[in-house]
C-alpha cells in the first residue's frame, strides 16, 4: 500500500508568481483534501475533490484552484502569490463516506518571498 | 462556521495521564476527529467519535457529548514519542475544520 506522496518538499517564489503543488493519493482512495497549515496553527482547509469536481471549499480565494485526475492525483494551483501564502501545504487523501479518517501527505513548504 | 477551542499547552512526565479537552461551535456536525502531528511531519488520525461515550484504542481513548459541544482525548501512560500536536477536527458534510492544536511535552 502506498502511502500520500506531495512534490516538491520545498518551494521559494517570488510575490506575484504562480505555483503548482501535487500529490498522489494513497491506493484506493477516490477523495482528496487540501489544507494550509501556517506555523503553529492547525490545518485550514482548502478544498476537497472528488470525482474530479470540486466538493467543498473554504474560505480561501478563488485565485487557489485545483484539479483531481482519473487516478485520483491532484494538484493544487495557487496564483498571485501573496506574502501570507507563505505556509505547509498539505494534501489528504480519503475514502468517501469515511473522510473523518484522512490520510496526510508530508506536506510541501512554500516560502514567498 | 466553526470554532473549536483547545488548551495550546500542555507538559507531563512519562507514565503520566493528560486529558485534552475540545469545545466546537460549528454550524453542521458529524463527529470530532482526532489527529496527532509531530514536528515536522504530517497530522496522523488517532480516532473518531459520531456518537456520544468513550471509544478506546490502546493507551488513547476518546470521548464525546454532543449536547455539551465537547470532547477530550485521553493519553495514558505518556511516553517521550508521545510529544506532539493534537488536534481536534469537527466533521461536517464534506470538511475537516481543526482547532489550532495542543502541544503536549512529555518529560522524563
Amino acid at each position: 500500500e502506498t502511502g500520500v506522496t506531495q512534490s516538491p518538499t520545498h518551494l521559494i517564489k517570488t510575490r506575484g508568481q504562480q505555483v503548482t503543488l501535487r500529490c498522489s493519493s494513497q491506493s484506493g482512495h477516490n477523495t482528496v483534501s487540501w489544507y494550509q497549515q501556517a506555523l503553529g496553527q492547525g490545518p485550514q482547509f482548502i478544498f476537497q475533490y472528488y470525482r474530479e469536481e470540486e466538493n467543498g471549499r473554504g474560505n480561501f480565494p478563488p485565485r487557489f484552484s485545483g484539479l483531481q485526475f482519473p487516478n485520483y492525483s491532484s494538484e493544487l494551483n495557487v496564483n498571485a502569490l501573496e506574502l501570507d501564502d507563505s505556509a505547509l501545504y498539505l494534501c489528504a487523501s480519503s475514502l468517501r463516506g469515511t473522510d473523518y479518517e484522512q490520510y496526510f501527505g508530508p506536506g510541501t513548504r512554500l516560502t514567498v518571498t | 462556521g466553526q470554532s473549536l477551542e483547545q488548551p495550546s499547552e500542555v507538559t507531563a512526565v512519562e507514565g503520566a495521564i493528560v486529558q485534552i479537552n475540545c469545545t466546537y461551535q460549528t454550524s453542521g456536525f458529524y463527529g470530532l476527529s482526532w489527529y496527532q502531528q509531530h514536528d515536522g511531519g504530517a497530522p496522523t488520525f488517532l480516532s473518531y467519535n459520531a456518537l456520544d461515550g468513550l471509544e478506546e484504542t490502546g493507551r488513547f481513548s476518546s470521548f464525546l457529548s454532543r449536547s455539551d459541544s465537547y470532547g477530550y482525548l485521553l493519553l495514558q501512560e505518556l511516553q517521550m514519542k508521545d510529544s506532539a500536536s493534537y488536534f481536534c477536527a469537527v466533521k461536517d458534510d464534506y470538511k475537516l475544520s481543526f482547532g489550532a492544536g495542543t502541544t503536549v511535552t512529555v518529560r522524563a
